[in-house]
């Protein structure tokens, strides 16, 4: 299984960029990578998803080097809403496995 | 995009009682959805997984005769706690996957408080 580790925890200050890095050597050849975001008391809810180099989409970046061992979640710009903790997940969907598996994320402070 | 609703949010009720948790996909078809619980702080741990007209496959250590699922729709598991107990309060969190889909989606949780 892929295992994956996360910083425990990050603080950062509204306005500021934040990247959050995801260890995962044991990456599998069909494995994607997924970002998922947790408010308390919510489900995961869905940022990005990537299998190799830069995905970008309206929230987020996702930074994955070509070895794929590890990847970066970009968040530009960060408001008081973001805290939150935040889920990387490696995985093929299509055979569940090991992107089912939850780490223990990162938890991500804002301050003002 | 994808959207997956669970019901209740909330649900009280009395230990020794069972109580039923719905997890309905709404603008797709799931063939496959996921139970977790998650205890306050911690992470999400996997208790089962629902596939569409067959059983669900539980992780170790999850009692199938406890949580009991079905997922007898395209659209639509339920997980009922049977005999609940204190031990059993949880946030209860349903994910699915969507037939051609490489992501999973997840539901909005549901807290049981079991007194």
């Amino acid at each position: 299984l892929a295992k994956t580790t996360q910083p425990i925890s990050m603080d950062s200050y509204e306005g500021q960029e934040v990247n959050i890095t995801c260890s995962h050597n044991n990456i599998a050849t069909n494995d994607y990578i997924t970002w998922y975001q947790q408010f308390p008391s919510q489900g995961p809810r869905f940022i990005i998803q990537g299998y190799k180099t830069k995905v970008t989409n309206e929230v987020a970046s996702l930074f994955i080097p070509a070895d794929r061992k590890s990847s970066t979640l970009s968040l530009p710009r960060v408001s008081l809403s973001d805290t939150a903790v935040y889920y990387c997940l490696v995985g093929d969907a299509y055979n569940a496995g090991n992107m089912l598996t939850f780490g223990g994320g990162t938890r991500l402070m804002v301050k003002p | 995009g994808a959207v997956v609703s669970q019901h209740p949010s909330w649900v009280i009720c009395k230990s020794g009682t069972s109580v039923k948790i719905e997890c309905r996909s709404l603008d797709f078809q799931a063939t496959t959805m996921f139970w977790y619980r998650q205890f306050p702080k911690q992470s999400l741990m996997l208790m089962a997984t629902s596939n569409e007209g067959s059983k669900a496959t539980y992780e170790q250590g999850v009692e199938k005769d406890k949580f009991l699922i079905n997922h007898a729709s395209l659209t639509l598991s339920t997980l009922t706690v049977t005999s609940a107990h204190p031990e059993d309060s949880s946030f209860y969190i349903c994910s699915a996957r969507g037939t051609g889909r490489n992501t999973i989606y997840f539901g909005e949780g549901s807290w049981l408080t079991v007194v």
